[in-house]
């Protein structure tokens, strides 16, 4: 089975500064990808930024990059120069073959 | 280009009853998967359709089905209602490579059972 931990149940960071988001996971799979997806009010689950479980090299999309430890079975998510605009739920995951396993989500806040 | 449609948009059913929510993939996708997420919770895969047949299914009871049809679009049908049914249910399309496809999602289906 795969399971996918979330333990910061909300974050809060100040405009313009850097937060990470944390994220574990289990898996007995040997070809997964791992990604971040943001789920504002609208509720449409907005895909972050994905990576592919074999690459050794951590993903960057603009503002939002992750450090993925393999052997620590962790992919957190860095957001530097944060917006009012990311506020929202983060929920990170597992997926392969397009069945994808869902954290709980860490809701995140942006203080002007 | 229209992204992944779902209507309708909020439903409301007693338990019992039986509910038909629809997706129209986004253009160009040809395979499509339904979520249920619960409130507080992330989405839970139900099932995914391709080539209008179900190719892997999630740990839910047979009362949820889905069918897809020729042009993609794709329905997921829940009988007997329960309380416990009522979420926002989810639709993602993607364009089935071989590889890991990149999910789409619609906005869901917000369902009340009372």
């Amino acid at each position: 089975a795969q399971t996918v931990t979330q333990s910061q149940p909300e974050m809060s960071v100040q405009e313009a500064e850097t937060v990470t988001l944390s994220c574990t996971y289990d898996t007995s799979e040997s070809d997964y990808y791992l990604f971040w997806y943001k789920q504002p009010p609208s509720r449409q689950m907005i895909l972050v930024i994905r990576q592919e479980a074999y690459k050794q090299q951590n993903a960057t999309e603009n503002r939002f990059s992750v450090n993925f430890q393999k052997a620590a079975k962790s992919f957190s998510l860095k957001i530097s120069d944060s917006q009012l605009g990311d506020a929202a739920m983060y929920f990170c995951g597992i997926g392969s073959q397009g069945n994808l396993i869902f954290g709980k989500g860490t809701k995140l806040s942006v203080k002007p | 280009d229209a992204g992944v449609t779902q209507s309708p948009t909020h439903l409301i059913k007693t338990r019992g009853q039986q509910v038909t929510l629809r997706c129209s993939p986004k253009s160009g996708h040809d395979t499509v998967s339904w979520y249920q997420q619960a409130l507080g919770q992330g989405p839970q895969f139900i099932f995914q359709y391709y080539e209008e047949e179900e190719r892997q299914r999630g740990n839910f009871p047979d009362r949820f089905s889905g069918h897809q049809f020729p042009n993609y679009s794709s329905e997921l049908n829940v009988n007997a209602l329960l309380l416990g049914d009522s979420a926002l249910y989810l639709c993602a399309s993607s364009l089935r490579t071989g590889g890991h496809e990149k999910l789409f999602f619609g906005s869901g289906t917000q369902l009340s059972v009372l």
